[in-house]
């Protein structure tokens, strides 16, 4: 049982460059969000998504978008990365318990 | 609307001794309540949770957590400090509203246990 996967662990990105990381769980999960986790800050919602088909903004979306056309993938998307994206960025589901989020093990990003 | 302060960013302990994590809440209504840990290089996992039954809550790892309504604390604690408990350490609250529950993070406590 793999969990919660997260695709790639490492980047490096240019500024203005785009790209996608790929989170995907194997346990049925409705609910799905990504997080950003910076020093001091803890981890701060950025989308979500109740379903296949819905997503929704969480606390930071600017800068980032979303999808989620397939139940057990969950897409983010940076058009055009900014160093203030500079971040750990973490993928995670969850079922009917609400407060267990099942989390990947993370893609750390950096932006030059 | 709901938040959760960890008062320390990090906290130093000797192996054996006791763990004391502090977290202070704020919501308009009873809240739920979590301790998540995040060791080095992974994802978070639940350590436990507070859903307004017994206030004294157990977790893994020998953890355990007193909800204090009268003074808006969960804090987090450990009779004996093992080596492997090294970790971060987040407070949570729910965040109810829309068509979704939130969990809200605090910012985390980094906890070293020295030998």
């Amino acid at each position: 049982n793999a969990g919660v996967t997260q695709t790639p662990k490492f980047r490096v990105l240019k500024t203005g460059q785009s790209m996608t990381l790929l989170c995907a769980q194997d346990m049925n999960h409705e609910y799905m969000y990504w997080y950003r986790q910076d020093p001091g800050m803890g981890l701060r919602l950025i989308h979500y998504s109740v379903g296949e088909g819905t997503t929704a903004k969480g606390e930071v979306p600017d800068g980032y978008n979303v999808s989620r056309l397939k139940k057990q993938n969950f897409l983010l998307g940076l058009e055009s990365a900014a160093p203030s994206q500079t971040s750990v960025y973490f993928c995670a589901s969850r079922g009917t318990a609400f407060e267990k989020l099942f989390f990947g093990s993370g893609t750390q990003l950096s932006v030059l | 609307a709901q938040s959760v302060t960890q008062l320390d960013s990090h906290v130093s302990v000797s192996e054996g001794t006791p763990v004391l994590l502090r977290c202070n809440y704020s919501s308009s209504y009873s809240p739920s309540l979590f301790w998540y840990v995040q060791h080095p290089n992974k994802g978070l996992q639940l350590l436990l949770k507070y859903t307004s039954a017994a206030t004294l809550v157990k977790g893994i790892n020998g953890f355990e957590a007193e909800f204090k309504k009268s003074e808006t604390s969960f804090h987090l604690t450990k009779p004996s400090a093992h080596m492997s408990d090294a970790a971060e350490y987040f407070c949570v609250v729910s965040s109810y509203g829309g068509a979704t529950n939130k969990l809200i993070f605090g910012t985390g406590t980094l906890l070293a246990v020295q030998p």
